[in-house]
């Protein structure tokens, strides 16, 4: 199985803030990797495909890079609505597995 | 707007089985997408169960392999997980998800493994 391992696991930060959360994959995967949101008793959201592609309906305020191991998302102008928990994932090999999740909190 | 709508009984009995359905609106099961099922322990992260075609075609995590299958009902528009087995260990909501790339989700089902 490919692993995904997030850093940080939390961080805290304030509103206005530009945030960026890292995912490294245990082998390459080209650009299939995902980024979702999640909040507390809720689905998680799917924000960010292949790497850097927006969801439709997703602020630009999130932006995905990366490519082969190395992936991260940023999240700029940190509003208090984007508290929330953040995982990446894999689908370039079954089974597919997430990140270990990243929890923004307020500073 | 594709929406999904897990269901199902929310207590099993360890040594059971868990049986799930999800079904779909806004899109069709016979479509040309995988469809998911997910799940997350009680204060844990993500777990991939596995996916289902239309054609039957399933892919599983290893992890569960001899416990799972999964199959399509086109008729009702609806795809079904069932988890032969459980023990307390499976105890966690679990979401059903559209692919590509997961980007459609229902809201999710706790089913708790408890005798």
């Amino acid at each position: 199985d490919i692993q995904m391992t997030q850093s940080p696991s939390s961080l805290s930060a304030s509103v206005g803030d530009r945030v960026t959360i890292t995912c490294r994959a245990s082998q390459g995967i080209s650009t299939d990797l995902a980024w979702f949101q999640q909040k507390p008793g809720k689905a998680p959201k799917s924000l960010i495909y292949a790497a850097s592609r927006l969801q439709s309906g997703v602020p630009s305020k999130f932006s995905g890079s990366g490519s082969g191991t190395d992936f991260t998302l940023t999240i700029s102008n940190l509003q208090p609505e984007d508290f929330a928990t953040y995982y990446c994932q894999q689908y370039k090999t079954n089974p597919l597995t997430f990140g270990g999740g990243t929890k923004v909190e307020i500073k | 707007q594709v929406q999904l709508q897990e269901s199902g009984p929310g207590l099993v009995k360890p040594s059971g089985t868990l049986s799930l359905t999800c079904t779909v609106s806004g899109d069709s099961v016979s479509d040309s997408n995988w469809w998911n099922w997910v799940r997350q322990s009680p204060g844990k992260g993500l777990e991939w169960i596995g996916e289902v075609y239309h054609s039957g075609s399933t892919n599983y995590n290893p992890s569960l392999m001899g416990r799972v299958s999964m199959s399509v009902d086109k008729s009702k528009n609806q795809f079904s997980l069932s988890l032969t087995s459980v023990t307390a260990a499976d105890t966690a909501v679990y979401y059903c998800a559209r692919d590509p790339d997961l980007e459609f989700w229902g809201q999710g089902i706790l089913v708790t493994v408890s005798s």
